[in-house]
C-alpha cells in the first residue's frame, strides 16, 4: 500500500528566506508523486508532479521538488519565499493504473514573516 | 477556462436532513472522485467513478451515496447528515489519474 509522510505539521520562515517542506513516501511500485497548495476555504492547486521523467521537477510559483529514489523522499524547496506563499502544502503519492488513486500526507501550514 | 465547478460553496444543512453537492467539470474528463477533508486534516478519498463505473472506498459510510449521471456532472448525497459530517467536500477529475487530479474550489457543510 501506498503511504505519504509529511513530518510536522508548521512550518514558518521570514519572507525572502528559503522554503523547504519535507516528504517522504511508500511504494510498493515506482509512485507517480505530487505537491498541492491549499488555500483557506479553496481546493486544491497542483504545484507539480513527478512521473518518472526528470527527477529535478520545476512547478508553478518557483517551487521545485527533487525525487530521491534512495531515500524515499520528494521534498518541495522555493530559494526566497513570498508572503503569499502561506498556505497549506499536500504531498501526494499515486501508483499505476487506470482505477489508481491519490494518498495525500497530513499536509504542512507554511507562513511567512514579513 | 475549462474547469471543475462545485456548487454551493457553502452549504448549511439540519442534521438528519438529506443533502446534495454538485459537481460539474468542463474537462471531459473520464474519472470523477469524492474527497471528504476535515478541519486541519488530509483529503479522505470517499468514492469515484471511473465512466460509469462506480468505486467505493471500503471505509465510507452507507450514508454517504454519489450519482454521475453523464460525463459532466457527479453529485454527493449525504442522506441523514450527522455532526460529524460538517467537512469541505472536494470534487476532482483526471482523464489520466497518474498525471494529477483537477480540484474545484469545494463545498463547505455545516450541519447544525
Amino acid at each position: 500500500a501506498q503511504s505519504v509522510t509529511q513530518l510536522g505539521s508548521h512550518v514558518s520562515v521570514s519572507e525572502g528566506a528559503l522554503v523547504l517542506l519535507r516528504c517522504n513516501y511508500s511504494s510498493s511500485v515506482p509512485p507517480y508523486l505530487f505537491w498541492y497548495v491549499q488555500y483557506p476555504n479553496q481546493g486544491l492547486q497542483l504545484l507539480l508532479k513527478y512521473t518518472s521523467a526528470a527527477t529535478l521537477v520545476k512547478g508553478i510559483n518557483g517551487f521545485e521538488a527533487e525525487f530521491k529514489k534512495s531515500e524515499t523522499s520528494f521534498h518541495l524547496t522555493k530559494p526566497s519565499a513570498h508572503m503569499s506563499d502561506a498556505a497549506e502544502y499536500f504531498c501526494a503519492v499515486s501508483e499505476s493504473g487506470a482505477n489508481s488513486k491519490l494518498t495525500f500526507g497530513k499536509g504542512i501550514t507554511l507562513s511567512v514573516r514579513p | 477556462d475549462a474547469m471543475v465547478i462545485q456548487n454551493p460553496r457553502y452549504q448549511v444543512t439540519q442534521f438528519g436532513k438529506p443533502v446534495t453537492l454538485s459537481c460539474s467539470q468542463t474537462l471531459n474528463h473520464n474519472v470523477m472522485y469524492w474527497y471528504q477533508q476535515k478541519s486541519s486534516q488530509a483529503p479522505k478519498l470517499l468514492f469515484h467513478y471511473y465512466d460509469k463505473d462506480f468505486n467505493n472506498e471500503a471505509d465510507t459510510p452507507d450514508n454517504f451515496q454519489s450519482r454521475r449521471p453523464n460525463t459532466s456532472f457527479c453529485f454527493l448525497d449525504i442522506r441523514s447528515p450527522g455532526l460529524g459530517d460538517a467537512a469541505m467536500y472536494l470534487c476532482a477529475t483526471s482523464n489520466r489519474p497518474n498525471y494529477g487530479y483537477t480540484f474545484g474550489s469545494g463545498t463547505r457543510l455545516t450541519v447544525v
